[in-house]
C-alpha cells in the first residue's frame, strides 16, 4: 500500500517569498500520476498540478510541480496573500487506488 | 458549466445507514471516473470510493464492505450507500470528477455534504 508523506507539516513564509513543498511516496508513483491541490476553509479543494508537472486550467504560472518516481515538489515562486492555505499531494493507480498526503499548511509569517 | 451538487448528509446513529447523492450537470457521469472524498474534522483529505466509466468500483480498506458507490445514468447522478456507520466516518463528503485528460486527478468538486455519526 502506497503512503504519501508531505513535508514540512507547516511552512511559515512572507508574501513575495518562494515556497517549496515536498511529497515523498513509499513506492514509485505509476506514470507520474501525482497531483497537487490547494484547500482553503469553506471551499472545495482546487486542482493545481496534475501529472506531476502540468498546471491545471486557470492556475497561475507561479505554481510549478516537479519530480518523478518517489519524490515530488510543489513550488510557488512568489507568494501572494491568497496562496496561504493547506496543500495536498495525491497519487492515482497504486493500491489503494487513490491516496492523499497528510497536507502541508502554508501560513503567513 | 460543470456542476456537482451533493445531498443526503445529516446526523445518524452509529450502526446506521445513509445514502449520499451527487447530481452532475454539464457533463455525463458515465463517461468519467467519479469519486467520493471525505474530510473529517481537523483531518486531511481521504479518498473513499471510485466508479470507473466501465463500471468497476474500488474502495480503501477503511470503508470496503461497508460503503458502495453506484450511478444512475438516466439521472446523471452518483450515489454513496454507507452502512454500518461509525463515529470515525463523521466528515464532509465531496463528490469529484476525474478524467484521463488530467491524469485521473480530481479536476471538479462539489461543495460537500456533512455526515455526523453520533448517538
Amino acid at each position: 500500500e502506497i503512503v504519501l508523506t508531505q513535508s514540512p507539516g507547516t511552512l511559515s513564509l512572507s508574501p513575495g517569498e518562494r515556497a517549496t513543498l515536498s511529497c515523498r511516496a513509499s513506492q514509485s508513483v505509476s506514470s507520474n500520476y501525482l497531483a497537487w491541490y490547494q484547500r482553503k476553509p469553506g471551499q472545495a479543494p482546487r486542482l493545481l498540478i496534475y501529472g506531476a508537472s502540468s498546471r491545471a486550467t486557470g492556475i497561475p504560472d507561479r505554481f510549478s510541480g516537479s519530480g518523478s518516481g518517489t519524490d515530488f515538489t510543489l513550488t510557488i515562486s512568489r507568494l501572494e496573500p491568497e496562496d496561504f492555505a493547506v496543500y495536498y499531494c495525491q497519487q492515482y493507480g497504486s493500491s489503494p487506488m487513490y491516496t492523499f498526503g497528510q497536507g502541508t499548511k502554508l501560513e503567513i509569517k | 458549466e460543470v456542476q456537482l451538487v451533493e445531498t443526503g448528509g445529516g446526523l445518524i446513529q452509529p450502526g446506521g445507514s445513509l445514502r449520499l447523492s451527487c447530481a452532475a450537470s454539464g457533463f455525463i457521469v458515465s463517461n468519467n471516473y467519479m469519486s467520493w472524498v471525505r474530510q473529517a474534522p481537523g483531518k486531511g483529505l481521504e479518498w473513499v470510493s471510485v466508479i470507473y466509466s466501465g463500471g468497476a468500483t474500488y474502495y480503501p480498506g477503511s470503508v470496503k464492505g461497508r460503503f458502495t458507490i453506484s450511478r444512475d445514468n438516466s439521472k446523471n447522478t452518483v450515489y454513496l450507500q454507507m452502512n454500518s456507520l461509525r463515529a470515525e466516518d463523521t466528515a464532509v463528503y465531496y463528490c469529484a470528477r476525474a478524467r484521463d485528460a488530467y491524469k485521473y486527478s480530481f479536476d471538479d468538486w462539489g461543495q460537500g455534504t456533512l455526515v455526523t455519526v453520533s448517538s
